[in-house]
């Protein structure tokens, strides 16, 4: 059974810019969140997606999106990058009735 | 929305036993989860509460009160390999169950 993997592991880019981030969620799982977690932080929800859709959001905005795609492998993008988006970018996959997520090992972005 | 709180930083030594508290506020609760991460590494996944009661899995035990607001992990006979960060996460009862996390208690055994 393959875990959650994502890509790239790091990446740096430039305010203004813009990034895609990928996530290949575990074998059978249907449900994939994205968080945030800046250093020495618990990781902050982003968005939620079910079979393609978003179906929940956290407090981020517009210019965090995401898809889901029928493989549940799903991205993260992220327009007019500011320095604040500098932080590890987590997804986490699980089944839709499932309390267990299974994270990823995170994108590391650093925006200068 | 939710909110969570949790010690910032705890010390123990090698061997001993350490319980990690978590209060939390919520508008809706389905369930208490706890995640452990090492540095530079993905969190796992170590236990779920939607219960009151404690939940047992070998060295690691999970204790909830849904009156109380209140949860915490307990971890027995503790190794050098347990210096991470632990975070407390509530599951919403909303429609998408969005799981929220804790700020984090860093965990350092010391020998």
């Amino acid at each position: 059974e393959t875990g959650v993997t994502q890509s790239p592991t790091h990446l740096i880019k430039t305010r203004g810019q813009q990034v895609t981030l990928r996530c290949s969620s575990q074998s059978g799982h249907n449900t994939v969140s994205w968080y945030q977690q800046a250093l020495g932080q618990g990781p902050q929800f982003i968005f939620q997606y079910y079979r393609e859709e978003e179906n929940g959001r956290g407090n981020f905005p517009p210019r965090f999106s995401g898809l889901q795609f029928p493989n549940y492998s799903s991205e993260l993008n992220v327009n007019a990058l500011e320095l604040d988006d500098s932080a590890l970018y987590l997804c986490a996959s699980r089944t839709s009735g499932g309390n267990e997520q299974f994270f990823g090992p995170g994108t590391r972005l650093t925006v200068l | 929305g939710q909110s969570l709180e949790q010690p910032s930083e705890v010390t123990a030594v090698e061997g001993a036993i350490v319980q990690i508290n978590c209060t939390y506020q919520t508008s809706g609760f389905y369930g208490l989860s706890w995640y452990q991460q090492h540095d530079g590494g993905a969190p796992t996944f170590l236990s779920y509460n939607a219960l009151d009661g404690l939940e047992e899995t070998g060295r690691f035990s999970s204790f909830l009160s849904r009156s109380d607001s209140y949860g915490y992990l307990l971890l027995q006979e503790l190794q050098m390999k347990d210096s991470a960060s632990y975070f407390c996460a509530v599951r919403d009862r909303g429609g998408y169950q969005k799981v929220t996390f804790g700020t984090g208690t860093k965990l350092q055994v010391i020998p």
